[in-house]
């Protein structure tokens, strides 16, 4: 099956700085890679996901870009504010059937420092 | 749109009992729905998907008879712990898969806390 991994497991960054996650991913017939961001005994949010047919994709100060031919994604936030510190995780899926599920990294614990 | 609830947000039971949460889709139709537990500072943990109108798909090592999972309609379905254990105290969440979409993008339930006693 599908294995996700994600580094780095907590980050630290002074306010305004940028900060990013990677994550790697095993299975070469994923197609779908969502970010989450989760706050503490709150549930996850989509905060931005790309599809295997494009290689970058932006939304105001968040990032994602993905390497096919090397199996990583990463997620980058620029211009951080305290609010971005939470728990934010990466997930891989495989093919479009509706029973296919979402395989998580580990996370990564975002700190931003005033 | 695309709105996922839960119920209940906590529960504290007793060792031995059994406990039912509930997920709903508000808005939309989800053919599928995925029943996740979390412990604290770790990722979420598929425990099994579940189809509306046919038995859930449990993950490896996760017990069918003690976590129920039922999807009786297009817009709820349900988990039942039974005979619960301290063990099992954990943060459940669930997920919804809207109907007919293209990608695995799934909307997530406010999760659900359990303490066992």
């Amino acid at each position: 099956g599908e294995n996700v991994e994600q580094h780095p497991s907590t980050l630290s960054v002074q306010e305004g700085d940028s900060a990013v996650i990677k994550c790697t991913y095993s299975d070469s017939a994923s197609n779908y890679f969502p970010w989450y961001k989760q706050e503490l005994g709150k549930r996850p949010q989509l905060i931005i996901d790309i599809r295997s047919n494009v290689g970058e994709k932006k939304d105001q100060r968040i990032a994602v870009t993905l390497n096919k031919t090397a199996k990583h994604f990463s997620l980058h936030i620029t211009e951080t504010q305290p609010e971005d510190s939470a728990v934010y995780f990466c997930a891989a899926s495989i093919g479009t059937g509706g029973g296919n599920k979402l395989t998580f990294g580990t996370g990564t614990q975002l700190k931003v420092e005033l | 749109g695309a709105v996922v609830s839960q119920h209940p947000s906590w529960v504290i039971c007793k060792s031995g009992t059994s406990v039912k949460i509930e997920c709903r889709s508000l808005d939309f139709q989800a053919t599928t729905m995925f029943w996740y537990r979390q412990f604290p500072k770790q990722s979420l943990m598929l425990m099994a998907t579940s189809n509306e109108g046919s038995k859930a798909t449990y993950e490896q090592g996760v017990e069918k008879d003690k976590f129920l999972i039922n999807h009786a309609s297009l817009t709820l379905s349900t988990l039942t712990v039974t005979s619960a254990h301290p063990e099992d105290s954990s943060f459940y969440i669930c997920s919804a898969r809207r109907r007919g979409s293209s990608y695995n993008e799934q909307f997530f339930g406010p999760g659900t806390r359990l303490t066992v006693l």
